[in-house]
């Protein structure tokens, strides 16, 4: 069975531009959730969906967001981009959503902002 | 406030011998906790869990055990190999796809 895979993998941009991440699940993998790893903070959870729907949200701004397709992929928006969005952003998927459960996680995307 | 926490983060160890990575927690709530061995330039791979039922939970040379009344997990790798060279995150949950993360330890394996 096929991992999670993520586009594209790596991405640079400038001051102000906005970004479209690109996921998609495990195949029958119903749930995924972003997150987003920096040397300093370590990994934080931006969001999860399942069936198209946004079940829960980390602490990140507005500028972050995110939504899922009926086919399970999702896709991740970061806009008016600021220096400190520079990282690696990681998508995992898992069964079902709300349940004690694996996630398993993609290579990421690492996205550098100038 | 870091609810998961790695205190160490670095550990050396030889080739053989125990590895013994360390894993606190603060949230009473958490309920099923899991390591993921992580690369440069790739994403979090699953090693073990253990849902908060249990105290111990072993995969070959991989073994978790919790302390709930201390809020404490503990990841043992017997026999230590080369390949097991990597950062380590301990991660938490409370019956939601939201993981917390330590902030990881970084475990080398020494010839």
């Amino acid at each position: 069975k096929a991992g999670v895979t993520q586009t594209p993998r790596y991405l640079i941009k400038t001051r102000g531009q906005q970004v479209t991440l690109s996921c998609s699940p495990i195949s029958g993998h119903r749930s995924v959730s972003w997150y987003q790893q920096t040397p300093g903070q370590g990994l934080q959870f931006l969001f999860e969906y399942f069936s198209e729907t946004q079940r829960n949200k980390g602490n990140f701004p507005g500028r972050f967001s995110g939504r899922q397709f009926s086919n399970s992929r999702s896709e991740m928006n970061v806009s008016t981009l600021e220096l400190g969005d520079s990282a690696l952003y990681l998508c995992a998927s898992s069964l079902f959503s709300g349940v004690v459960e694996t996630q398993y996680f993609g290579p990421g995307t690492r996205l550098l902002v100038l | 406030d870091q609810q998961v926490k790695q205190n160490s983060p670095s550990l050396s160890v030889q080739e053989g011998r125990i590895s013994i990575l360390n894993c606190d927690y603060t949230n009473s709530m958490f309920d099923y906790f899991l390591w993921y061995k992580k690369y440069p330039a790739e994403g979090p791979t699953f090693l073990i869990s253990i849902s908060s039922i249990k105290d111990k939970n072993e995969d070959g040379r991989f073994t978790v055990f919790l302390n709930k009344s201390a809020k404490h997990l503990s990841l043992h790798i017997v026999p230590s190999q080369p390949g097991d060279s990597a950062v380590y995150f301990c991660a938490a949950s409370a019956q939601t796809q939201k993981l917390v993360f330590g902030q990881g330890t970084r475990l080398t394996i020494n010839p």
